[in-house]
């Protein structure tokens, strides 16, 4: 089972807009909250991370929302690019400090 | 920057065979780790290690085996290559001093049983 669920599994928006990709967990020990991106045809890089103790990480023009009492997080990217269509990976750091998981990804693609 | 090679880069593989796919690190990372990546199901983890000589079963491990004779090194080894196991396998490092909070990736190899 997947410990780490995002949705939706596509998403397209056009350029400017304001994407949104979500994430939830079921883990409560998990303790840090990192978002890859993969483009195609290369590996997954690491993009923007929360911990639980803040509620918003900001970098740029991407967000990270954060709820812990709901076990949720988004990742906004405001005025998007065709350059931002990639997927997008959320993780979670648990057990021991360094096993880490990930979602499904989410497929994003942005119209010029 | 941090450098993690993995070979082969594809492999061609026929049922019931034995396959070994390897990694190597130059980063001094003691954390490393083996995922597939399948369409659908994103990056799951299947072996991981955080010393030499230990490896710890991640959230997929039925039908692989990982080896980790050397800080630098960490293999996963198909004993009975099976047609479900046709996927993309991703290797990455990580620093124990900063926790884990950036896996280093390698470019990957494409696996296809036959």
């Amino acid at each position: 089972q997947q410990q780490v669920r995002q949705s939706p599994q596509s998403l397209t928006v056009w350029e400017g807009e304001t994407a949104i990709l979500n994430c939830s967990y079921e883990d409560s020990t998990f303790d840090y909250f990192p978002w890859y991106w993969q483009f195609p045809r290369e590996s997954p890089a690491l993009l923007i991370a929360i911990r639980p103790v803040s509620n918003k990480k900001e970098d740029g023009r991407f967000t990270i929302f954060f709820n812990k009492r709901e076990k949720k997080l988004s990742l906004h990217i405001t005025d998007s690019q065709p350059g931002d269509s990639a997927t997008y990976f959320c993780a979670a750091r648990g057990t021991g400090g360094y096993k880490v998981v990930f979602g499904s990804g989410t497929r994003l693609l942005v119209s010029p | 920057e941090a450098a993690v090679t993995q070979s082969p880069r594809s492999k061609v593989a026929v049922t019931g065979g034995k396959v070994t796919l390897s990694c190597h690190q130059t980063n001094n990372h003691d954390y490393m780790y083996w995922y597939r990546q399948d369409t659908g199901h994103g990056l799951r983890l299947i072996h991981y290690s955080y010393v030499a000589d230990s490896t710890e079963k991640g959230d997929i491990p039925d039908g692989y085996k990982a080896s980790r004779p050397s800080q630098e090194n960490f293999s996963l080894i198909l004993e009975l290559a099976s047609l479900s196991q046709t996927a993309v396998y991703f290797c990455a490092s990580s620093d124990r001093d900063n926790s884990a909070e950036t896996l280093y990736f390698g470019s990957g190899t494409r696996l296809t049983v036959l």
